[in-house]
Order: structure tokens, then C-alpha cells, then sequence
């Protein structure tokens, strides 16, 4: 069946630090991954997206990862900032028009 | 360009009532799709509407219905509310097609008491 799921519900990195958040699923036919960013009392936000046919997509301090062969992802920011912290989630879509989301790794970065 | 506005931002309804909520996409948007968030199942797909029709459904009952007028705007109704109703209710627009990055709102916060 469809499933998305994060690694680790909670993380905590240190100002300035790197922090890499990561992410599994499990259909084979997904062939688009969304990263989105929720904090407190606001509805997610598009952080960056990756199609399957590319390994590495890089944005502004954040680069998402694909390894089709392990059916990973991964959502990295470089030089964490307090407006960081928030819950990410990974998203993909099956091959099937519909988001699956996972269920979210809240990062928190220490001052 | 404004962003995806959902209204009201929170609701209180008791059990048995019904409730409508509204989404107006980004303007040039077609696709509106909404989606329940709660603590235990996380995000859930309801729907998606597209040119004022259902173009895919999640595994939600009935009572969870949703229809898009020719402006794009949407608005979703659940009828014979439940307590387990209670939930961030987020509706996203994209411009028409499913690879389309999907642009959501704050949500709308109903508790169902």
C-alpha cells in the first residue's frame, strides 16, 4: 500500500549547524516529492520538489536528495536559523494525482 | 499575487450539525484540493476539484462533500458532525495539473463538541 513516513518525529539542532531530515516511502511509482514547511497556526509551505528523474535539487540553503534505489529522501538546511524551526514534511505523489504526506519531523533549533 | 485564503479560520459545531468551509486559490489556480490534519493521522487527502469537478477522492465517508464553482473557488461540507470531525482542514490550489506544486492555506480549525 501507499506509505510515507519520516524517520524521526522530533530533532533538535544548534544555530548555525546543518540539520538533515529524512524520509522513506514505499511505492516505486512516486515520481514527485514535495518538501513542505508548517509552523505554528499556519497552513504548510512549499520548501522545494524533486522529480523522480533527478537525484539533487538545490534551493536556498536547503537541498533535497533522492535515492530512487533505497526509496529515500532527504531534506537538508544548511546554517539553521531560529525561523527554521517548525514541522517538515515529505510528500509524494504515487503516480496517482493525490499527495501523500508523511507524518512530519519537528525541528527545533537551539539559540 | 495573494495566496490561497480560507474562511472561517476556526468553528466550533456541536454533534449532529453540519458545517461549510470556503477556499478561494490563487488567482489563475484551477485545481483546489483539501485535506484533514490531525494529531494522529497527520495529513489526509478529502479531494480534489478541477473545471468544477471531483477529479480524485480520498477514503473519507460521505458525509464529506466538496464543490468548486466556475470562479475556481471551492468549499467543502461535512454533514452530521462527529467528534472525531475535529481537525485543521487545509485546502491547497495548483494550477491544473497533478505535478503542479500545490499551495496551501492557513486552515480552517473546527472543533466539533
Amino acid at each position: 500500500g501507499e506509505n510515507v513516513g519520516l524517520h524521526l518525529p522530533t530533532l533538535s539542532v544548534q544555530e548555525g549547524d546543518n540539520s538533515i531530515i529524512n524520509c522513506a516511502y514505499s511505492n516505486s511509482a512516486s515520481d514527485y516529492f514535495i518538501w513542505y514547511k508548517q509552523e505554528s497556526g499556519k497552513g504548510p509551505q512549499f520548501i522545494i520538489d524533486i522529480r523522480s528523474n533527478m537525484d539533487k535539487r538545490q534551493g536556498q540553503r536547503v537541498t533535497v536528495l533522492l535515492n530512487k534505489t533505497v526509496k529515500h529522501l532527504s531534506l537538508q538546511i544548511a546554517a539553521t536559523q531560529p525561523g527554521d524551526s517548525a514541522v517538515y514534511f515529505c510528500a509524494t505523489n504515487f503516480g496517482n494525482e493525490k499527495l501523500t504526506f508523511g507524518t512530519g519531523t519537528r525541528l527545533t533549533i537551539i539559540p | 499575487k495573494a495566496g490561497v485564503t480560507q474562511t472561517p479560520r476556526y468553528l466550533i459545531k456541536t454533534r449532529g450539525q453540519q458545517v461549510t468551509l470556503s477556499c478561494s486559490p490563487i488567482s489563475g489556480h484551477r485545481s483546489v484540493s483539501w485535506y484533514q490534519q490531525t494529531p494522529g493521522q497527520g495529513l489526509q487527502f478529502l479531494f480534489e476539484y478541477f473545471s468544477e469537478t471531483q477529479r480524485n477522492k480520498g477514503n473519507f465517508p460521505g458525509r464529506f462533500s466538496g464543490r468548486q464553482f466556475s470562479n475556481s473557488r471551492s468549499e467543502m461540507n461535512v454533514s452530521t458532525l462527529e467528534l472525531g470531525d475535529s481537525a485543521l482542514y487545509l485546502c491547497a490550489s495548483s494550477l491544473a495539473n497533478p505535478e503542479d506544486t500545490q499551495y496551501f492555506g492557513p486552515g480552517t480549525r473546527l472543533t466539533v463538541l
